[in-house]
């Protein structure tokens, strides 16, 4: 696509649920990250895929928190058992290599 | 530990005046830097990016310089209008990668142009 794709745009679940958001990278963009920005505060690294190398998931905050990137394309981030505290707006960004980078308009996430 | 500090954290002026937002950063081993505008519940839109081996880059009414060696880079707007009220964030990328890929982004300044 022209630009990085995320949905759902918004999500309000139940605490304890579990919930899946998605990123479409650009077409050809090897490197995907996931950031997370609590209202009013700085980006926060979660993880990071290159190509076909191991992810840095060093910011990961909890393991409740995981992503998997299939075929070097989608991405999809997976938080279980949401808590009220994972209410933020996840963004998800691409670029090829380390070019510039390009995100998406996030999914802001509520947790009721 | 790169860090990245974006001076003002908020600013207000009025409409028409040149401004220039400001971001330093303790590690000059950069391999580049970028700005973006962050609009109200929105993504964060790409404005220019310098490669280190550049002093600025230009695009239309906004000009952006780095200086390596002292840490800093700026964004000068010129001739601001209300549209450009929105958050500046700059993102700095280490060489030879690192945890998030070398990538520390400032916490932005919050610009606000009164009509």
């Amino acid at each position: 696509g022209a630009g990085v794709s995320q949905s759902p745009s918004n999500k309000v679940t139940e605490k304890g649920k579990d919930v899946e958001l998605r990123c479409d990278p650009i077409s050809g963009h090897t490197a995907l990250y996931w950031y997370r920005q609590s209202l009013g505060q700085g980006l926060e690294f979660l993880i990071y895929f290159q190509g076909n190398s191991a992810p840095d998931k060093s910011g990961l905050p909890s393991d409740r928190f995981s992503a998997e990137r299939t075929g070097g394309s989608v991405s999809t981030l997976t938080i279980q058992r949401t808590q009220q505290e994972d209410s933020a707006v996840y963004l998800c960004a691409s670029n090829r290599g380390t070019g510039e980078l390009f995100f998406g308009e996030g999914s802001r996430l509520t947790v009721l | 530990k790169q860090e990245v500090t974006q001076i003002p954290a908020a600013l207000s002026v009025p409409e028409g005046e040149n401004l220039v937002l400001n971001c330093s950063f303790t590690d000059s081993a950069i391999y580049n830097l970028q700005w973006f505008r962050q609009d109200p519940g929105k993504g964060l839109t790409s404005l220019l990016l310098i490669q280190s081996s550049q002093r600025e880059q230009t695009s239309g009414r906004l000009n952006a310089s780095l200086d390596k060696s002292s840490g800093r880079s700026t964004l000068y707007i010129a001739a601001s209008q209300p549209g450009d009220s929105a958050t500046y964030l700059c993102a700095v990328r280490l060489g030879g990668g690192g945890g998030a890929d070398g990538l520390t982004f400032g916490k932005g300044t919050h610009l606000i142009i009164q009509p």
